[in-house]
């Protein structure tokens, strides 16, 4: 049983440019979140998808935004990327009706 | 934003040793976590609390819900070189959406000396 999966594991990117970022769940997850993890901080939510649409938003800009696919997947798509877009991006995928969530292993996005 | 408090920032322990660790909130959860973090990876899921009180084991470690619902702590019992990594409490809030999303505490860098 595949757990979460995300792609790219590692990408650069020059600050102005826009980036996607994918996700699929583990297997009989129906919810996919998606959080920004700075060097040396824990985690912060951007946002969470169900049913294919967005039920609620951290503290983020309209430059992030999401998109949930009918096989549960998920992607992440960042615009105008800015120096301090530079982190760890994290999927993680629960189910509606369950409370405990599991991380993927990350893509590490480096803004230059 | 909630904001959670996690403490010790960080601890250097040696083998065998038991650790405690503690997270404190200004604002009441319905669930608690706790994750493991090796570096360039995710969160893995140690423990997951779900009611105020509740005192829950996952072999060498055990973590409580506290009774106010701002607070829980993890201890790790006989630590081995493995353990080493960040820990991160999270508490989960549940919206009327039905939506719930996590927030995390600062973490706690655990390091074992063999």
């Amino acid at each position: 049983d595949a757990g979460v999966t995300q792609s790219p594991t590692h990408l650069i990117k020059t600050r102005g440019q826009q980036v996607t970022l994918r996700c699929s769940p583990k297997s009989g997850h129906d919810t996919v979140s998606w959080y920004q993890q700075a060097l040396g901080q824990g985690p912060q939510f951007i946002f969470q998808y169900y049913e294919e649409e967005e039920r609620q938003r951290g503290n983020f800009p309209d430059r992030f935004s999401g998109h949930q696919f009918p096989n549960y997947s998920s992607e992440l798509n960042v615009n105008a990327l800015l120096l301090g877009d530079s982190a760890l991006y994290l999927c993680a995928s629960s189910r509606q009706e369950g409370t405990e969530a599991f991380f993927g292993q990350g893509t590490r996005l480096t803004v230059v | 934003g909630q904001q959670l408090n996690q403490s010790p920032q960080s601890m250097f322990i040696q083998e065998g040793e038991d650790v405690s660790m503690n997270c404190t909130s200004s604002s009441i959860f319905n669930t608690w976590l706790w994750y493991k973090q090796d570096p360039g990876e995710g969160p893995v899921l140690l423990i997951a609390l779900y009611k105020a009180g509740e005192l829950t084991s996952n072999g060498r470690l055990t973590a409580q819900f506290g009774i106010t619902r701002k607070d829980s702590f993890l201890n790790i019992s006989a630590s081995i070189p493995s353990d080493v990594g960040i820990y991160f409490c999270a508490g989960q809030l549940t919206h009327q959406t039905g939506a719930n999303n996590l927030f995390f505490g600062t973490g706690t860098r655990l390091t074992v000396i063999p």
